[in-house]
This record gives C-alpha cells, structure tokens and sequence, in this order.
C-alpha cells in the first residue's frame, strides 16, 4: 500500500463548477498537509498548507483535513479554465522530506 | 512568496558528457534543498536532501557517484550528472525548504528539462 493514495484522473469538469480534489494516506504521524498546483512542464507551485485537522480558505481555494479518517481534501470553487493543472497533495510529520500523491489532473472546460 | 530559479530551463548534451544544474533561493535562505526526478505524467520521485555544507542524503536506488549534488552557500545547490546516458533523460526539479519554525515549506524551481542524445 502507498503511503499517499490520490486517483491520477483526468477531473473534468465545465467553467463554473466546484472541484473535489482528494487523497488518502495510511500514516497517522503526518501532521501537515500540502497541496500543489504543478502546470505542463513547469515546477509545482505551493497553493496551500495546513497543519492537523479542520479547514483553511484561501480565495477560492479550501483545504480540508480530517485525521480521523486520514483523508484530505482541496475544493476549488468557481473553476476556471486557467485552473486547469495536475494537483499534488503532499505531507510529511515535520522537518522531514515530503510525500506525494501521484496527482490529480484537472481539465476545466470554458 | 518565496521564489526559487533553475539554470538551465532545458539542455541537451551528448551520452558521457556532464550537466551540471543550478537551484537558487532568490529571497530567502535554505539549508535545505532537494533534488527530484519527474518522469512524464508521474509524481515526483525524490532523488537526494541537500544540506548546507555537509554531505547530501540519497534515496535509496540513486547513485551517489552519478548525480553530485553540492550546496556551497545558504541559496545555492547544484546537481552534476555526470557521464550523461539517454536514459536520465528527465524532468529535474529542485526545491528549498522555508523554515519558518512551525509550518516548513517547500518552493520548488520552474525545473529542468534534460536530454541526453
């Protein structure tokens, strides 16, 4: 088993529609959770972070982590075409190197 | 926000030459950096932790004599392949780690794009 399960996709969805985006992971000593936004050939950008459980929102961007069920999630709202990317979630427990999901790519249709 | 470069953004070289990569921090300091290797449509594998001034860690699986990784001052590392083959051919990203004290981020580099004929 992975230690951080995300499902690759492709999401499709039309402008305008809200996005799920998740990941699972069996590791109950990771606290803090990242997602990533990584375009075509280019390098990840940092979208959000969290440390432990509950929500963070950042414009249209919510982070959410439930520890109990060590699942986290990152909903988009109002997408947009230019949202269109591959989301990588990643974690670790402290100073320790990240884990990554495989990522998730997002097609939003004008 | 924290912003980091790569030098070069895409290189070609010829099977048993030697490439050399650059990761800067532009606005902060890290003392640590990694290394990573994206295959097409994949996630990113780790390949190496860069520590200022001390030696790097490797995964396991990585040649240590084949990708010299060196991180001389608090905004730069550097990754050698050395004695290139078609097949590390990659996407090589770089970070740095922001150490803020609670939350420690990693900002990654726009990457670089190797091809080794």
């Amino acid at each position: 088993q992975k230690e951080v399960e995300q499902d690759p996709g492709p999401l499709s969805v039309p402008e305008g529609a809200i996005v799920s985006l998740n990941c699972t992971y069996s590791n109950s000593a990771f606290q803090y959770f990242m997602w990533y936004r990584q375009y075509s050939r280019k390098g990840p950008e940092l979208l959000m972070y969290t440390y432990s459980s509950g929500n963070k929102e950042d414009g249209r961007f919510t982070a959410q982590v439930d520890k109990s069920s060590k699942y986290i999630s990152l909903f988009i709202r109002d997408s947009q075409p230019s949202d269109s990317a591959t989301y990588l979630c990643a974690m670790n427990t402290g100073f320790q190197k990240l884990v990554f999901g495989t990522g998730t790519r997002l097609l939003v249709s004008p | 926000g924290a912003v980091v470069s790569q030098h070069p953004s895409r290189v070609i070289c010829k099977s048993g030459t030697s490439v050399k990569i650059e990761c800067r921090s532009l606005d902060f300091q890290a003392t640590t950096m990694f290394w990573y290797r994206q295959f097409p449509k994949k996630s990113l594998m780790l390949m190496a932790t860069s520590n200022e001034g001390s030696k790097a860690t490797y995964e396991q699986g990585v040649e240590k004599d084949k990708f010299l990784i060196n991180h001389a001052s608090l905004t730069l590392s550097t990754l050698t392949v050395t004695s290139a083959h078609p097949e590390d051919s990659s996407f090589y990203i770089c970070s740095a780690r922001l150490e803020t004290g609670v939350m420690n981020e990693q900002y990654f580099g726009p990457g670089t794009r190797l091809t080794v004929t």
